[in-house]
């Protein structure tokens, strides 16, 4: 059983085009986050959800909605896609917000758009 | 505010090799630090952590202890294998922050047969 699910795992779109990636945790943690990873591995977050509230909330152009209907789910939708949106995004999740714990993270989401 | 810096990769090594990556930090107050694995084509996964001064985490053969002196969580391995081959990410969490952890540019290691 899954840990931290995201779908899809790969994407492939054109350049304008409207997308979402969903993420889904079952670890009853209450703390989500959106993570970006760029093609030299460097990680930086994007958005985090506490208890469906938005806590985090990075310099990420507004193309970018976050969605969280429930503590276990947070789901990324992305307006007008962008060459420079290329990337691998990650759904991660955490225990509180204080960071001590750590994160679980997704396996990943593969966007490329053409 | 806190932040996170690790050697640059890649490494190459040769198995059985004595693996050291080294990451250092500056951080307000004394936070958790963690290492995180990424193997190809995967998500991160905790390799493991420590919560205060002197902690040592360990896991897998991978041992880091928290050294408040030199502010340093250097991953160490004394044998490692192929199955090592992985991008290592250094860590710790923003101070008050909600949660955020800031990651290290991470260091990619190539262990050869």
């Amino acid at each position: 059983d899954t840990a931290v699910s995201q779908t899809p795992k790969y994407l492939v779109t054109q350049m304008g085009n409207d997308k979402s990636i969903k993420c889904e945790q079952n670890l009853g943690h209450d703390t989500m986050y959106w993570y970006k990873q760029d093609s030299k591995k460097f990680l930086k977050i994007m958005f985090s959800y506490n208890n469906k509230e938005l806590i985090i909330n990075e310099t990420v152009p507004n193309r970018f909605s976050p969605k969280s209907p429930d503590k276990a789910h947070l789901n990324l939708h992305i307006n007008s896609l962008e060459l420079g949106d290329s990337a691998v995004y990650f759904c991660a999740s955490s225990h509180g917000t204080g960071g001590g714990y750590g994160y679980t993270f997704g396996s990943g989401t593969r966007l490329t758009v053409v | 505010g806190n932040s996170v810096t690790q050697m640059e990769g890649p490494v190459t090594l040769s198995e059985e090799a004595f693996l050291t990556i080294n990451c250092t930090y500056t951080a307000t107050g004394y936070p958790s630090l963690f290492w995180y694995v990424q193997y190809p084509g995967e998500g991160l996964q905790l390799l493991l952590k420590a919560t205060k001064a002197d902690d040592k985490g360990s896991n897998k053969g991978f041992e880091a202890t928290y050294r408040k002196e030199t502010t340093s969580f250097h991953l160490e391995k004394g044998s490692v294998q192929v199955s090592d081959s992985a991008v290592y990410f250094c860590a710790l969490p923003y101070y008050n922050q909600g949660g955020k952890l800031i990651f290290g540019q991470g260091t990619e290691l190539s262990v050869k047969p």
